[in-house]
């Protein structure tokens, strides 16, 4: 089935330790995106990656680094896990050709809790 | 950068409608999104906007106004399972989305 796929789904992490979640989708999109989503607060875009091997910092990148070594892949890394780095974390992806509407599609998630 | 506001909570009664609106305040415009989500699950898609108008997708429909900064998301014949929160989310242009909190509404039987 095509689509975003997100691992772990969830994960309880001690503070200070180093975490990578991983997203991989299957729609040859270019464009991938790493979000995290805190109550009231909505989505916010922590890094990007316009086409493989090319990265961008969103609003928050502050403690978190991302990698695009192919199309498919979009890891994201937490060199040292801070509680303020409890949320949900939401990879999306796009076209991005510029033949639609470069619609984002998001994956199912992984809830982090940093104590 | 954006500024985006959209109502918390909403409450209506199965089989009415309801409008959420939507205002922001961009430095540069290229689309606004509707996405709906349900609790503990991912934003879904469903609906853009980048001319004014209306956009009518089934039971829901999308207005845009850009000179006013403004668009509401409608949703008609309101079923239970349309409780969730919508999110609007404006796209500059660099292709970047920003997304407002969000809008609960609970559809009461």
């Amino acid at each position: 089935i095509a689509g975003i796929t997100q691992a772990p789904t969830s994960q309880i992490l001690a503070a200070g330790r180093r975490m990578t979640l991983r997203c991989t989708q299957d729609m040859r999109h270019n464009a991938m995106y790493w979000y995290r989503q805190d109550l009231g607060l909505g989505l916010r875009l922590i890094h990007y990656s316009n086409t493989a091997g090319t990265t961008g910092k969103g609003e928050v990148p502050d403690g978190y680094s991302v990698s695009r070594a192919n199309t498919d892949d979009f890891p994201l890394t937490l060199a040292s896990a801070v509680p303020s780095q409890t949320s949900v974390y939401f990879c999306a992806s796009s076209d991005s050709s510029g033949s639609g509407t470069d619609t984002q599609y998001f994956g199912p998630g992984t809830r982090l809790t940093v104590l | 950068g954006q500024n985006i506001d959209q109502p918390t909570e909403m409450t209506a009664t199965e089989g009415a409608i309801v409008q959420i609106n939507c205002t922001y305040q961009t430095s540069g415009f290229n689309g606004l999104f509707w996405y709906q989500q349900h609790a503990g699950e991912a934003p879904t898609f469903l609906s853009y906007n980048v001319l004014d108008g209306l956009e009518e997708k089934g039971r829901f429909s999308s207005f845009l106004s850009r000179s006013k900064g403004y668009s509401y998301l409608l949703l008609k014949e309101l079923q239970m399972k349309d409780s969730a929160s919508y999110l609007c989310a404006v796209r500059d242009s660099d292709y970047k989305l920003s997304f407002g909190a969000g809008t609960t509404v609970t559809v009461r039987a």
